[in-house]
């Protein structure tokens, strides 16, 4: 199956500077990207999603690239917030499947210091 | 739309009990899935249904799990005797082929 791979597993940044954080994917059948927030005690809640047909999506502070050739995904967050803080995690669909089995990364913390 | 529903929240129970979690994916939802959540494992995939037939259980742990879809409405994951390491956040989430929407989780901790 799909392995993905997440780093870094924990991120500092002061308020205002911008995070980034990156993923691996192994099944170049894999098309759809998710990234999801979780925030303390609650469910992981989808923030952005992408595409295998298109290389960059954007919503406000928050952009997610995508470069399937080197199999790669990145989550780009700007001018951070204190509200920011939470893990963060990205995942990729399996081979395509219409089924709707996603492989997560092991997630990562990020923390804003205001 | 109410999302996916969980209940219980919260089950605090003692060791050896059997404890019965449940789930009502998202109406229109064909996909359901089971995830357990730890610190040390993190977001853990134990066995997801499509159309209400299981597609893949080897996530789940042992024969003291078991999961159940009786219609497109329900699901319970049942673990019976339950042990101490079980205690973990249990995820149920819902998909009509792409995004995965979840529930919010049922707190267990067994003593």
């Amino acid at each position: 199956g799909e392995n993905v791979e997440q780093h870094p597993s924990t991120l500092s940044v002061q308020e205002g500077d911008s995070a980034v954080i990156k993923c691996t994917y192994s099944d170049s059948a894999s098309n759809y990207f998710p990234w999801y927030k979780q925030e303390l005690g609650k469910r992981p809640q989808l923030i952005i999603d992408i595409r295998s047909n298109v290389g960059e999506k954007k919503d406000q502070r928050i952009a997610v690239t995508l470069n399937k050739t080197a199999k790669h995904f990145s989550l780009h967050i700007t001018e951070t917030q204190p509200e920011d803080s939470a893990v963060y995690f990205c995942a990729a669909n399996d081979r395509g499947s219409t089924l709707g089995r996603l492989y997560f990364g092991r997630g990562t913390q990020l923390t804003v210091w205001p | 739309d109410a999302g996916v529903i969980q209940s219980p929240r919260h089950e605090v129970t003692e060791m050896g009990q059997e404890v019965t979690l449940r789930c009502k994916p998202i109406s229109g939802h064909n996909s359901l899935f089971w995830y357990r959540q730890t610190m040390m494992r993190g977001l853990e995939l134990l066995i997801y249904f499509n159309n209400n037939v299981p597609i893949d259980d080897s996530g789940m742990p042992e024969d003291r799990f078991s999961a159940k879809m009786p219609n497109a409405s329900f699901s319970t994951l049942k673990i019976q005797p339950s042990e101490p390491r079980d205690s973990a956040v249990y995820f149920c989430a819902s998909s009509s082929g792409g995004t995965q929407y979840f529930g919010p989780g049922t707190r267990l901790l067994v003593l």
